[in-house]
């Protein structure tokens, strides 16, 4: 099946930086969510977007969703040691609930 | 907060083995989930379950099969596992409502 189109693979940034990344698709999606895995363990939901242009904050985290239903990106302002993680985008497809698709990871370290 | 918990956190078995990967979760969740997760392909969906006995084929279900006998526990079975199913193994449970997914901490299988 379609994945999703994630840059970059990977970032190695400074402690303090913003972050970037984004999911693109050819496909339109009804649900962009953002989720963080860290070593050894499972992914964990951040932020869920629910409608075209939705742009919403946790905390330093803000992730939008795009006005094509297309594509979404995730920020992370002022980062911090413990941002380092695996970020993975992922879409639900409409009338298809259990139609979920991953992008390939951003893999995130930060240098203290 | 749900429960989603696999039985092994690591596992080694021999190629031509049959391979049990358990996962049960605590929150009377009808979807479950497999995926397996490789370095640059993100999470790809083996099997999911929206019911009791209830299966349907994710995007590789080849040499997998599952078993859903009770609501809580899903079940993968790597019917005579091969090397190339050596990967991190992640089974989730899906809530009601938005769209999200709760994973358990995955499973590492080696295959020698």
């Amino acid at each position: 099946g379609q994945q999703l189109n994630q840059s970059p693979q990977s970032m190695f940034i400074q402690e303090g930086e913003d972050v970037s990344m984004n999911c693109t698709s050819s496909s339109i999606f009804n649900t962009w969510l953002w989720y963080k895995q860290d070593p050894g363990e499972g992914p964990v939901l951040l932020i869920a977007l629910y409608k075209a242009g939705e742009l919403t904050s946790n905390g330093r985290l803000t992730a939008q969703f795009g006005i094509t239903r297309k594509d979404s990106f995730l920020n992370i302002s002022a980062s911090i040691p413990s941002d380092v993680g695996i970020y993975f985008c992922a879409g639900q497809r409409p009338l298809n609930n259990n139609d979920m698709r991953f992008g390939a990871g951003t893999r995130l370290t930060v240098k203290p | 907060d749900v429960k989603v918990t696999q039985s092994s956190r690591y596992l080694v078995k021999r190629t031509g083995e049959k391979v049990f990967l358990e996962c049960v979760q605590d929150m009377d969740h009808e979807n479950m989930f497999w995926y397996r997760q490789d370095p640059g392909l993100g999470l790809r969906l083996i099997y999911f379950s929206y019911d009791v006995k209830m299966k349907e084929k994710g995007d590789i279900p080849e040499g997998y099969s599952v078993s859903r006998e009770k609501k809580e526990r899903f079940s993968l079975i790597l019917e005579s596992a091969s090397t190339n199913q050596t990967s991190m193994y992640l089974c989730a449970s899906h809530a009601p409502g938005p769209e999200k997914l709760f994973f358990g901490s995955g499973t590492q299988l080696s295959v020698l």
